[in-house]
């Protein structure tokens, strides 16, 4: 079974600075990798996806992220963050061919000061 | 194009009773995937299902059950309700189609369960 490590709970960060959010799986076998976005009292939204190719992948809202097989890592990043990006951040992974259940790490909070 | 859709949006009950929670997946998709999210926690996955049968199930109890109708929506019922079992219910879909597995998961806004 694969485990994900969000290795921050809370990211407090100024708007317009940038942020990463860490994460990190346990597996480097053929996988898929997912950040997803949850704001106060909703569902999760997906922010972006790795299935394959290109290792940098460019999600909604400017976000992207960078695939990196050899630290089995795939962290989120965006050059400068706005006040409604405040909100809870999962990062998800699945097993490529077995892959009917999705991973998740404990979340990162990430909040947003003006 | 319609997303998850996921009822009620709220319910409380009390301990030993039985719920059902109902989702409708995205247009086009064919599997239904359910996860219980703990306050201040990740989803964890409780099971899915692929043509009405169950094909893959978490680390939970009997106590949580599930059917997939032939439009694809599907059910999620719990049985003897526990205190611990308060949390939001998220419901997701993906397309597994003839290849045999799925790639990406959508969810819906889920229910919020509270046991008394």
């Amino acid at each position: 079974a694969q485990s994900v490590t969000q290795l921050d709970s809370q990211v407090p960060v100024f708007e317009e600075a940038p942020v990463e959010l860490r994460c990190n799986y346990s597996s480097s076998v053929s996988v898929y990798l997912f950040w997803y976005v949850q704001y106060p009292n909703q569902g999760l939204q997906l922010l972006l996806k790795y299935l394959s190719g290109s290792t940098l992948v460019k999600g909604i809202n400017g976000f992207e992220a960078e695939f990196n097989k050899s630290q089995t890592s795939f962290h989120l990043r965006k050059p400068s963050v706005h006040i409604s990006d405040t909100a809870e951040y999962f990062c998800a992974v699945s097993d490529k061919y077995t892959g009917n259940q999705f991973y998740f790490g404990t979340g990162t909070s990430l909040t947003v000061i003006p | 194009d319609a997303g998850v859709t996921q009822s009620p949006t709220h319910l409380i009950k009390t301990r030993g009773q039985q719920v059902t929670l109902r989702c409708s997946p995205k247009s086009g998709h064919d599997t239904v995937s359910w996860y219980q999210q703990a306050l201040g926690q990740g989803p964890q996955f409780i099971f899915q299902y692929y043509e009405e049968e169950e094909r893959q199930r978490g680390n939970f109890p009997d106590r949580f059950s599930g059917h997939q109708f032939p439009n694809y929506s599907s059910e999620l019922n719990v049985n003897a309700l526990l205190l611990g079992d308060s949390a939001l219910y998220l419901c997701a879909s993906s397309l597994v189609g003839g290849g045999g597995y799925q790639e990406t998961q959508y969810f819906g806004p889920g229910t919020r369960l509270l046991v008394l």
